[in-house]
């Protein structure tokens, strides 16, 4: 059964400060995603990851996927108070499912 | 514009009373999603479809029903069986080529 991971639950950190949210899955996936939820909303998508090795970058956030550690990152790079929000990562296993990490809840204060 | 809508936005059901969530896609999407979010948690998965006429449970069916008669639409009905219904309720479509799109939720509450 694919379980995904995330770390941490909560985040609070400061402007202009780097951090990175680690999501973690235990078997073998074809893809993995990055999403973002601002509070009541439903979810707008970030980043699609499909091979290891995978980087991709969208302004302050990048992302990245190793296939091997099964372990993909979400790096924030010098953040900002529109950054906050709850980040989920989610694997697609070989049962074509989508199944989410527990969130990532980041907070940007100045 | 392609889309997925759900709807309502708001849903209060009664004690012992079965409700019914529509979702509705217009992107030719072969597979949909039914996911249950509660306050602070990650999402859940209830039940999905990829194909018409077939549909399989997720993590937490019990209590809850679908269907996918067409290949539009895939409502979820919360049956009085769910004990706990009080939640996000998010339906998504999936593409292989394209990924997937999510509507904007139901958010559901029991009086």
């Amino acid at each position: 059964e694919l379980k995904v991971e995330q770390n941490p639950l909560f985040l609070s950190m400061q402007e202009g400060k780097n951090y990175t949210i680690y999501c973690n899955y235990s078997t073998t996936s074809d893809r993995l995603y990055w999403y973002r939820q601002d509070p009541g909303k439903s979810l707008e998508s970030l980043f699609v990851l499909l091979s290891n090795g995978a980087v991709k970058q969208e302004g302050r956030l990048m992302a990245s996927l190793d296939t091997k550690a099964r372990l993909s990152t979400l790096h924030i790079t010098a953040a900002v108070h529109d950054l906050s929000a709850t980040y989920f990562c989610a694997v697609e296993g070989n049962t074509d499912k989508l199944i989410f990490g527990t969130g990532t809840r980041l907070q940007v204060f100045p | 514009d392609g889309g997925i809508t759900q709807s309502p936005k708001y849903l209060f059901r009664k004690e012992g009373q079965n409700v019914t969530l529509s979702c509705e896609q217009n992107l030719n999407h072969d597979a949909m999603y039914w996911y249950r979010q509660d306050p602070g948690q990650g999402l859940r998965l209830i039940y999905y479809s990829q194909i018409v006429n077939d549909f399989q449970k997720g993590d937490i069916a019990e209590g809850y029903s679908v269907s996918r008669e067409k290949k539009e639409s895939f409502p979820l009905t919360v049956t009085s069986a769910q004990k706990n219904p009080t939640a996000f309720y998010l339906c998504a479509s999936a593409h292989p080529n394209y990924g997937y799109t999510f509507g904007s939720g139901t958010r559901l509450t029991v009086v």
